[in-house]
């Protein structure tokens, strides 16, 4: 069965200040890894699809990496308006469907 | 990406009612998804539906509960029949384009049962 674990699950940060966010995950066969930003009362948005191991891509101040156990969200000189939930997600080759972790909520202070 | 669109936004229903969600897509797509987020938890997938087909529900959703129609490539309703507050969720369709396998997703319909 597929698994998502996402760490930490709540992270505050300074504005400026850089860190990382973690997603660990099984599945049988690894189509794609998915990353999202989800807003209070919104849909989330899409940010990244990795698709292999050592595969890397960017968007302004976020960088997402992958591995074949796990997958890292790089925020580098946070700013407030980076605040929200960051949800993991994986698509195994078998279907379409993506299985999501329970998700890290960022908060960027001034 | 693509531009969805779902309505209601938000609504309050009564106990035993039913809800119907409409999901609207700005491109024809062939794979729709709706999904569902109870408070604070992260995203479940209740079911997938494809013109054409009949719709395949995930461990733990069922048709007669979570109806679903796809009469054609932009748009797909779910309803929630016979709702109980356990209901009250958000429920967000998405969509995956035919060229590649990334997925967006609507705004969502916030559901409260009373």
């Amino acid at each position: 069965e597929d698994q998502v674990t996402q760490s930490p699950e709540a992270l505050r940060l300074q504005e400026g200040e850089s860190s990382s966010l973690n997603c660990s995950y099984t599945v049988s066969g690894l189509r794609g890894l998915f990353w999202y930003r989800q807003d209070p009362g919104k849909g989330p948005e899409f940010l990244f699809t990795l698709y292999s191991a050592g595969e890397e891509k960017e968007k302004e101040r976020l960088k997402a990496t992958l591995t074949k156990k796990e997958s890292f969200l790089h925020i580098t000189a946070p700013k407030p308006e980076d605040s929200a939930t960051y949800l993991c997600a994986v698509q195994s080759n078998s279907g379409y469907a993506l299985n999501f972790g329970k998700g890290t909520s960022l908060l960027v202070t001034p | 990406s693509a531009v969805i669109s779902q309505k209601p936004s938000r609504d309050i229903c009564q106990r035993g009612t039913s809800l119907t969600i409409q999901c609207q897509v700005d491109s024809q797509v062939t794979m729709m998804f709706w999904y569902r987020q109870q408070p604070g938890q992260s995203l479940t997938l209740i079911a997938t539906a494809n013109q054409g087909s009949e719709a395949t529900y995930e461990s733990g959703f069922v048709i007669d509960k979570f109806p679903i129609s796809r009469p054609n490539l932009t748009f797909s309703t779910l309803t929630v029949s016979n709702m109980s507050p356990e209901d009250s969720s958000i429920y967000l369709c998405s969509v995956t384009r035919d060229t590649d396998y990334e997925q967006y997703f609507g705004p969502g319909t916030r559901l409260t049962v009373t």
